[in-house]
């Protein structure tokens, strides 16, 4: 099993559409989880980080459950800006907790 | 501004050279990582080094060498070695203890063999 999921996606899906990503993780030691954003030929970017109660940035939203060892997350009214690949990220567990585990990614793409 | 500087931006390898990537922060972050990426596909660890003259091997290691002199610098080298190493380089940095504020990462480094 790996040790980080995603759906590769892509998802395609039209201008002001909500999509949802998920991400499974192997490591229930694990304690820092991320989503971060990838633009073609570019290096990833923090969109935010994934707190216990779930957390909001705008139009974003992520949520944790630890008990299912599953991350999600949320997009509203999506943006023709928002066509990137999303990566998922858990730190490795509690005796290499600086390490972080990326995901494959999931490509969304919206269109007009 | 603080930031992680990779340089060259594009590098042309031809058979049985070795080159080194160039990777430097000014965050005062303890930890660097390198990463490679290749076309359509995760990251994938090379090393990563906490501290200064320390370093491990990640998932990748073999055909690449690393050093970390100063706190600030951490250079990969991909040696002849590495019989696939057209791919894009990414070098991130950490603090950490303070893991939960994630990496860092670089603008990275396309190699192509030529």
């Amino acid at each position: 099993r790996k040790e980080v999921e995603q759906d590769p996606g892509p998802f395609n899906v039209p201008e002001g559409a909500t999509v949802a990503f998920n991400c499974t993780y192997s490591n229930s030691a694990s304690q820092s989880f991320f989503w971060y954003r990838q633009d073609c030929r570019k290096e990833p970017k923090l969109l935010m980080s994934v707190y216990s109660s779930g957390n909001e940035d705008g139009r974003f939203t992520a949520q944790l459950n630890r008990a299912s060892q599953y991350i999600s997350l949320l997009i509203r009214d999506s943006k023709l800006s928002d066509s990137a690949t999303y990566l998922c990220v858990v730190n490795f567990g509690m005796d290499s907790s600086y390490k972080l585990i990326f995901g494959s990614g999931t490509r969304l793409l919206v269109r007009p | 501004d603080g930031g992680i500087t990779q340089s060259p931006k594009y590098l042309f390898r031809k058979e049985g050279q070795n080159v080194t990537l160039s990777c430097e922060q000014n965050l005062n972050h303890d930890a660097m990582y390198w990463y490679r990426q290749d076309p359509g596909q995760g990251l994938r660890l090379i090393y990563y080094s906490q501290i200064v003259n320390d370093f491990q091997k990640g998932d990748i290691a073999e055909g690449y060498s690393v050093s970390r002199e100063k706190k600030e610098s951490f250079p990969l080298t991909v040696t002849s070695a590495q019989k696939n190493p057209t791919a894009f380089y990414l070098c991130a940095s950490s603090r950490p203890q303070e893991i939960y504020y994630g990496y860092t990462f670089g603008s990275g480094t396309r190699l192509t063999v030529v």
